[in-house]
């Protein structure tokens, strides 16, 4: 069974460009979730995508965009990058189940810095 | 709305004694509960879950958390801490009317001193 896995592991983009981050879902899982860890807190939830379609989203600006793709696999771009956007971010996919919340497994992680 | 209170942002122990996290919630529905841990420059790892079943929940490693409905708690523990333990850890929330999004505490850090 292959884990979660995020690419690429670091990335330094200047302020103002565009950036595309990678995920590769556990096999058998169709819902993949991004989250953004700021340095010293807690990850915050960005969105999330279920068999190829949005399927909630935190308190973030439209300039954070997703993908999901037929094999599950995800991207996350971002555009007109700010400083602030400075983070790890966290990719974690699941089985989505009718019943209810399931376990999501999460990868390394993209660091990202906007200088 | 979800939200998640971690009560200490760090935590000191020696190796060989109890290790308690504190954690409180807010949750408008049945929450399901959950404490990751994050080592440094690694992933975060799922430690335990309380989904409604059983209110003292096992984890890895020896750690074990009670889910308390009354007090709005979800504290981690564990009998005797191990220099492996020091880590980041998070408690997180999540309800099933929220899409499973995961809500994060701030996290607590824990330091284990030989």
């Amino acid at each position: 069974e292959t884990g979660v896995t995020q690419s690429p592991t670091h990335l330094i983009k200047t302020r103002g460009q565009q950036v595309t981050l990678r995920c590769s879902s556990q096999s058998g899982h169709n819902t993949v979730s991004w989250y953004q860890q700021a340095l010293g807190q807690g990850p915050q939830f960005i969105f999330q995508y279920y068999r190829e379609e949005e399927n909630g989203r935190g308190n973030f600006p439209p300039r954070f965009s997703g993908l999901q793709f037929p094999n599950y696999s995800s991207e996350l771009n971002v555009n007109a990058l700010e400083l602030d956007d400075s983070a790890l971010y966290l990719c974690a996919s699941s089985l989505g189940l009718a019943g209810g919340p399931s376990e999501q497994y999460f990868g390394p992680g993209t660091r990202l810095t906007v200088t | 709305a979800q939200s998640v209170t971690q009560l200490d942002s760090h935590v000191s122990v020696s190796e060989g004694t109890p290790v308690l996290l504190r954690c409180n919630y807010s949750s408008s529905y049945s929450p399901s509960l959950f404490w990751y841990v994050q080592h440094p420059n690694k992933g975060l790892q799922l430690l335990l879950k309380y989904t409604s079943a059983a209110t003292l929940v096992k984890g890895i490693n020896g750690f074990e958390a009670e889910f308390k409905k009354s007090e709005t708690s979800f504290h981690l523990t564990k009998p005797s801490a191990h220099m492996s333990d020091a880590a980041e850890y998070f408690c997180v929330v999540s309800e099933f009317n929220a899409g499973n999004m995961l809500t994060f505490g701030g996290g607590t850090r824990l330091m284990v001193k030989p």
